[in-house]
């Protein structure tokens, strides 16, 4: 059974910084790209980043581009996102996704979700 | 960037009623590889999302088939052929071609 477990979510203050972690099992982590995508309180679904199977490629929001970083451990079955310098619309549920496919670079489409781990920016 | 535009923004259905949500991309979702990168999610309540359909019109093994994709290019249809109260939710279409980007959503209801 697939499963995504995200963690390290908090309320943190703007300029701050934190560390997203996504723990997989039930499936080979090194054959999937993955994928972070967020969902701020009441609203819809915004794509932020993902990262191919191997790690050597990583693709970006222009929202977060150069403030937040994507990073896995494939034999740490582990997803990562690094955000820092966050500011108030970075609140949201994150949510870390697994791609529909296996390929070497990225799918897209996601079949799995974990459910979410809440990042809250405020002073 | 690819925008998508769902309609309706919501919808009230009674059970065993069909419904019927369409998705519309700025750009053609068709790649040079032959496949449409046009997928429909729900999102339950207290939940996230969920795959329904991926590549237009497949279904997701274990999604009903009540539910059906169609569509090609830049316009999308998500159908119901008999609502249940468990299809309650947001539903989204998203498109992978480039990047990935979501519709705002649509906000179905039991009558």
């Amino acid at each position: 059974e697939v499963q995504l477990l995200e963690s390290g979510g908090d309320l943190v203050q703007p300029g701050g910084s934190l560390r997203l972690s996504c723990a997989v099992s039930g499936f080979t982590l090194s054959s999937y790209a993955m994928t972070w995508v967020r969902q701020a309180p009441g609203k819809g679904l915004e794509w932020v980043s993902a990262i191919s199977g191997s790690g050597s490629t990583t693709y970006y929001a222009d929202s977060v581009r150069g403030r937040f970083t994507i990073s896995r451990d494939n034999s740490m079955n582990a997803l990562y996102l690094q955000m820092n310098s966050l500011r108030a619309e970075d609140t949201a549920v994150y949510y870390c996704a697994k791609d529909f496919v296996s390929t070497s670079s990225w799918y897209g489409g996601i079949d799995y979700w974990g459910r979410g781990t809440l990042v809250t920016v405020s002073s | 960037d690819v925008v998508m535009t769902q309609t309706p923004l919501s919808l009230s259905v009674t059970p065993g009623q069909p419904a019927s949500i369409s998705c519309k991309s700025s750009q053609s979702l068709l790649h040079s590889d032959g496949k449409t990168y046009l997928f429909w999610y729900l999102q339950k309540p207290g939940q996230p999302p969920q795959l329904l359909i991926y590549e237009v019109s497949n279904r997701f093994p274990g999604v009903p088939d009540r539910f059906s994709g169609s569509g090609s290019g830049t316009d999308f249809t998500l159908k119901i052929s008999r609502v249940e109260a468990e299809d309650v939710g947001v539903y989204y279409c998203m498109q992978s071609i480039q990047r990935l980007t979501f519709g705002g959503g649509t906000k179905v209801e039991i009558k």
